[in-house]
């Protein structure tokens, strides 16, 4: 168990659609990332926020958003859902502190989000 | 950012030593090996990283050409569990920053009983 919570596990909704992703980081970690993960595409990075900070971005599309809440808890917004955003999605969470170096990032067992 | 090649595919026994090879021969002066690895149907699991030395946990070893450029994570008796994909991936060590990484296609390993 990795302490990262993602919630639901399992998401099947209709395209054009908007569905909201859940992900508790481990406690006190300051830092969450949003990863996608499809057959084709691998593991993509989406977007990373720090203590409800946005601190950067990969490759995400205009139609996905993020926000990290004051308890650390961050959502990921997909919203005008395509049939090829069904993929795996998931949080990772790192970093106690600013400049903390020699750590790791955690990562939650995802959710699997189908688009029909 | 540094690209790696990796093996699309490796096979062992168990019990027996696997050496994963990564070349990663454009990294920065600055960038950390990371290696990571995906069980079936999980999110990615920390294995180890390392800059220069190499690096040893309760897991694997990692050892690192002299030149950087290329780097081999040796899982010293492997088991039925460590079938996975496996993920050499060249970044940044600075606090904030480790989630941010980028995923090759990695090496998936088959570990036969």
């Amino acid at each position: 168990d990795s302490g990262v919570t993602q919630t639901p596990k399992h998401l099947i909704t209709a395209t054009g659609q908007r569905v909201t992703l859940r992900c508790s980081p481990r406690s006190g970690d300051l830092s969450v990332y949003w990863y996608q993960q499809s057959l084709d595409q691998g593991l993509q990075f989406l977007i990373q926020y720090y203590n409800g900070e946005e601190r950067a971005k990969g490759n995400i599309l205009e139609r996905f958003s993020a926000q990290q809440f004051p308890d650390l808890h961050s959502e990921l917004n997909l919203s005008s859902l395509e049939l090829g955003d069904s993929a795996l999605y998931f949080c990772a969470s790192s970093v106690m502190m600013e400049g903390a170096r020699n750590t790791e990032a955690f990562f939650g067992q995802g959710t699997r989000l189908t688009v029909v | 950012d540094a690209k790696t090649t990796q093996p699309n595919s490796m096979e062992s026994n168990e019990e027996e030593p696997v050496h994963l090879p990564c070349n990663h021969s454009t990294i920065s002066g600055t960038d950390y090996i990371h290696w990571y690895r995906q069980l079936p149907s999980q999110g990615p699991e920390y294995v180890i990283h390392g800059l220069t030395s190499n690096v040893n946990n309760r897991m694997a070893s990692l050892a690192i050409a002299e030149d950087r450029k290329s780097s081999t994570l040796i899982l010293h008796r492997a088991t039925l569990r460590d079938a996975a994909v496996y993920y050499c991936i060249p970044g940044d060590d600075y606090g904030g920053s480790q989630g941010n990484l980028i995923f090759g296609k990695g090496t998936k390993l088959s570990v036969k009983p």
